[in-house]
């Protein structure tokens, strides 16, 4: 069975410092990892995502993600936050092949980005 | 692109009414189509994948008599909470996936917020 862990349920940044918000998975195989936010009454957005090649994957909004295979991460990070970042952040895995279309999600950051 | 549109938004409605939730694709086909709810704070519980011209493939514990979905064209797929209760109160949000291949993407619509009094 596959699993997302976001250990942090809450993340407070100041404006103009690096964020970064943790994942780790577990997957059978290689994973196919995703980061969606979320602001307040509306559905996901896809931020970026992980298949194959290069472990730092860049994404929309200036946020971009490190895969680590050792160590079964895949931290979102971001050089500079906004205060316009502030919103909830889903980690989701599944499995590159087999495993059928079924997104594993993470229980989400709250991130809070303040002046 | 690939945009998906949720309606409506919000429901408010009495114990024991029907609600139909649509799902569309507007800039994409979608041969499979999911139906996440999200409580408050918490994270997504996929319900069930809806398969174009098929049954859809229910999660463990939903009720599929209670949730129907109907995933009739390509771009267009439907939930209805049947008999609605106070406990089926909940966010419910619906995803698309463009193409053939698994390897896109999920898009999500903006969710519907349903109150049953």
């Amino acid at each position: 069975a596959q699993s997302v862990a976001q250990p942090e349920d809450q993340v407070n940044v100041a404006e103009g410092n690096p964020l970064t918000v943790k994942c780790t998975y577990s997957v059978s195989g290689n994973p196919y990892l995703f980061w969606y936010v979320q602001y307040p009454n509306r559905g996901l957005q896809f931020l970026l995502k992980y298949i194959t090649g290069d472990n730092l994957v860049k994404g929309s909004y200036g946020f971009e993600a490190e895969f680590n295979k050792s160590q079964t991460s895949f931290h979102l990070k971001k050089p500079s936050a906004l205060v316009s970042d502030s919103a909830l952040y889903f980690c989701a895995v599944r499995p590159l092949t087999g495993g059928g279309n079924k997104l594993t999600f993470g229980t989400g950051t709250q991130l809070k980005v303040e002046l | 692109g690939a945009v998906v549109s949720q309606h409506p938004s919000r429901v408010i409605c009495k114990s024991g009414t029907s609600v139909k939730i649509e799902c569309r694709s507007l800039d994409f086909q979608a041969t499979t189509m999911f139906w996440y709810r999200q409580f408050p704070k918490k994270s997504l519980m996929l319900m069930a994948t809806s398969n174009e011209g098929s049954k859809a493939t229910y999660e463990q514990g939903v009720e599929k008599d209670k949730f129907l979905i109907n995933h009739a064209s390509l771009t267009l797929s439907t939930l209805t909470v049947t008999s609605a209760h106070p406990e089926d109160s909940s966010f419910y949000i619906c995803s698309a996936r463009p193409g053939q291949g698994t390897n896109q993407p999920q898009h999500f619509g903006d969710g519907t917020r349903l109150s049953i009094l």
